[in-house]
């Protein structure tokens, strides 16, 4: 079944403590990134990456650090999370991006809390 | 930098009723697409219009995309309850970048049965 995985689902942490959020794909697709979804904010672009090893930010990237070693995996890193970045996190791939395919595949979400 | 602006924010509608959001960009857009997360879900692809004027249909889902390629519309005729969500529009952020996606903030839609 093709799908985006993102790990853990749930995550309560405290400030400072370096966490990192998984995200796998299994349909080859080219183009990964990641949202914030915040209340009253929709969804914000925070990091994406066209290829292996190449990645960009996107419109809230401070505080994240991401990798694509692997086309099919694209983590998140938070080095030293704080309470601000307390959101439900959200992987999404597509082939090769917005411009010819479209469709982006979004991962079920990641409830991230930071105290 | 780009902007995507969506209303209306909420909406309720009795069900049969019609419901129509807006999306309107800052910039041109090389192509809009729309979503759709059910309450409690992730966002999943509805559709993508790239031409302007483009008009689309999916049962009892209209899309349109505006003359300028700058604003584009979702209707749904005689809702039902399955169609409660949050509708977010998103297109290519400006600069030539067709990576950089920009979302509206969406607009939820909830129906009473």
């Amino acid at each position: 079944e093709a799908q985006v995985t993102q790990n853990p689902r749930y995550l309560i942490t405290v400030t400072g403590k370096k966490l990192t959020v998984t995200c796998s794909q299994n349909m080859n697709h080219e183009y990964m990134s990641w949202y914030r979804q915040d209340p009253g904010l929709g969804l914000r672009q925070i990091y994406y990456s066209m290829n292996v090893e190449v990645t960009d930010k996107g419109d809230v990237p401070e505080g994240y650090k991401v990798s694509r070693k692997e086309k099919r995996n694209f983590p998140l890193i938070l080095e030293s999370p704080s309470p601000n970045q307390t959101s439900l996190y959200f992987c999404a791939s597509s082939r090769t991006g917005t411009a010819n395919t479209g469709e982006l595949f979004f991962g079920e979400g990641s409830r991230l809390t930071v105290l | 930098g780009q902007q995507v602006m969506q209303i209306p924010q909420y909406q309720h509608v009795q069900e049969g009723e019609d419901f129509t959001t807006y999306c309107n960009s800052s910039t041109t857009l090389s192509n809009i697409q729309w979503y759709k997360q059910r309450p409690g879900g992730h966002p999943v692809f509805l559709i993508q219009l790239v031409k302007s004027g483009e008009v689309k249909k999916q049962k009892r889902l209209t899309f349109q995309f505006g003359e300028a390629k700058k604003n584009s519309s979702l209707h749904i005729t005689a809702t039902q309850t399955t169609d409660v969500g949050t509708y977010f529009c998103a297109g290519p952020s400006s600069g030539g970048s067709n990576y950089k996606l920009t979302f509206g903030k969406g607009t939820l839609l909830t129906v009473n049965p």
